[in-house]
């Protein structure tokens, strides 16, 4: 079976600019968490949803939204961009709630 | 809030030697503990977790961890360590009761010394 898949892989994006990162869970994983790593950080917890509903936010400001589709593949959106959102952002799935398994991540540079 | 502490940020040591990497979690309440580990330019990938039952937890690549309630303690160990172990290594903790988001440490970067 294919894993967490990501697109893109890569983005460069304008200080002010909007984002979109995308994400598609393993098959048969209805619960899909996304998390920002900055550069010699470990990674932060965003937003994780599952069956489609918000289930919990991370310390992140309302630019960060989120949602997940029927098919529970999940989009990141990321509103007036700064310098120090430049990151890689990381997308998760889990069957249990338990372990989470995680995709390649979307590298996102802003200029 | 939980909180995760991995004592050491770098750890250089010779191929074929013993590593231990350590981490420590801040709750006294029953958690999920998880070892990743990341290798350049790439995602999480889970090397072992710890979900109940034996302290001792055998995992993926010849790690193993030992969960250790009363020290509040994850560490990491491996006993003779590969070129290819290079990597950034992440502890995680999850609180009880599923969909709970991870919370990670720092990471501690293993290089392997030929």
């Amino acid at each position: 079976d294919a894993g967490v898949t990501q697109s893109p892989t890569h983005l460069i994006k304008t200080r002010g600019q909007h984002v979109t990162l995308r994400c598609s869970p393993i098959s048969g994983h209805k619960s899909v968490s996304w998390y920002q790593q900055v550069l010699g950080q470990g990674p932060q917890f965003i937003f994780q949803y599952y069956e489609k509903e918000e289930r919990g936010r991370g310390n992140f400001p309302d630019r960060f939204s989120a949602r997940q589709f029927p098919n529970y593949s999940s989009e990141l959106n990321v509103n007036a961009l700064l310098l120090g959102d430049s990151a890689l952002y990381l997308c998760a799935s889990s069957l249990t709630g338990f372990e989470q398994y995680f995709g390649p991540g979307t590298r996102l540079t802003v200029t | 809030a939980q909180s995760v502490t991995q004592l050491d940020s770098q750890v250089p040591v010779f191929e074929e030697a013993p590593v231990e990497l350590r981490c420590n979690y801040s709750s006294s309440v029953s958690v999920y503990l998880f070892w990743y580990v990341q290798y350049p330019n790439q995602g999480l990938q889970l090397l072992l977790k710890y979900l109940s039952g034996s302290t001792l937890v055998k995992g993926i690549n010849g790690f193993e961890a030992e969960f250790n309630k009363s020290q509040t303690s994850f560490h990491l160990r491996k006993p003779s360590v590969h070129i290819s172990d290079t990597a950034e290594y992440f502890c995680a903790v999850s609180d009880l009761g599923g969909n709970t988001p991870l919370v990670f440490g720092k990471g501690t970067r293993l290089s392997v010394i030929a």
